[in-house]
């Protein structure tokens, strides 16, 4: 399966403190996107991250890329209640199919 | 806010029951997709449709019935649905099928509820 892997399944953590989720993959990849999905609601794209990428940032989001050991890491800085919500990895792999599939997520609970 | 708008956001339907969903998006995308999300899941793409022509079908039983009437609109017709068909169903679009590259802009989803 192309299907990504997503370390940790849950994780709850005070405001204010980082947040990192991990993602893991099997294939060769194009690029690697994160969203971010509010209980019950739809997806919000995140950031995107080429292959010949290591790292990329937008605002308090930092995303990094190891196409060697097939990774990514989704660290949120100066977490915030908001970001209470599921993150998924998401990749579009090298062989041709351009579908876009998904990781288990990430349930991340920002205590206030 | 979401630029792609689904309805009916809640639906509720027998087993035996002809029933619609709908998607609509005004940001000239090419492409438009259908996902479906089961609780505590990644969603799954079910099919994508490039330049109103369906280009993907991820082996979805025939009871759910794609549909493109023109550039902006995105229905999924559901006839003799299982409860276990029960699920979130998300509409997405992006500016080509080439989603290398393209970000996807997804809609609040519909709730479907097979009774």
């Amino acid at each position: 399966s192309q299907q990504g892997e997503e370390d940790p399944q849950a994780l709850s953590i005070q405001e204010g403190e980082n947040a990192t989720m991990n993602c893991s993959y099997k294939t060769s990849i194009n690029n690697l996107q994160w969203y971010r999905q509010n209980s019950g609601r739809g997806l919000v794209h995140l950031i995107l991250i080429r292959s010949n990428e290591r790292e990329k940032h937008s605002g308090r989001l930092r995303v990094t890329l190891d196409t060697s050991k097939k990774s990514s890491s989704l660290l949120i800085t100066a977490s915030r209640a908001a970001d209470t919500a599921s993150y998924f990895c998401a990749i579009i792999s090298n062989f041709g199919n351009e579908k876009l599939t998904f990781g288990t997520g990430t349930r991340l609970t920002i205590i206030p | 806010d979401t630029e792609v708008t689904q309805t009916p956001k809640h639906l509720v339907m027998g087993m035996t029951n002809k029933k619609s969903l709908k998607c609509e998006q005004h940001m000239g995308h090419r492409a438009m997709y259908w996902y479906k999300q089961k609780a505590k899941k990644p969603p799954e793409l079910m099919f994508v449709y490039s330049y109103e022509k369906l280009s993907i079908n991820e082996s979805v039983p025939s009871r759910f019935s794609p549909e493109c009437p023109n550039s902006s609109l995105l229905n999924l017709h559901l006839h003799a649905l299982q409860p276990e068909d029960s699920a979130l169903y998300l509409c997405a679009s992006s500016h080509y099928r080439q989603v290398a590259g393209n970000t996807i802009y997804f809609g609040e989803g519909s709730w479907l509820t097979v009774v």
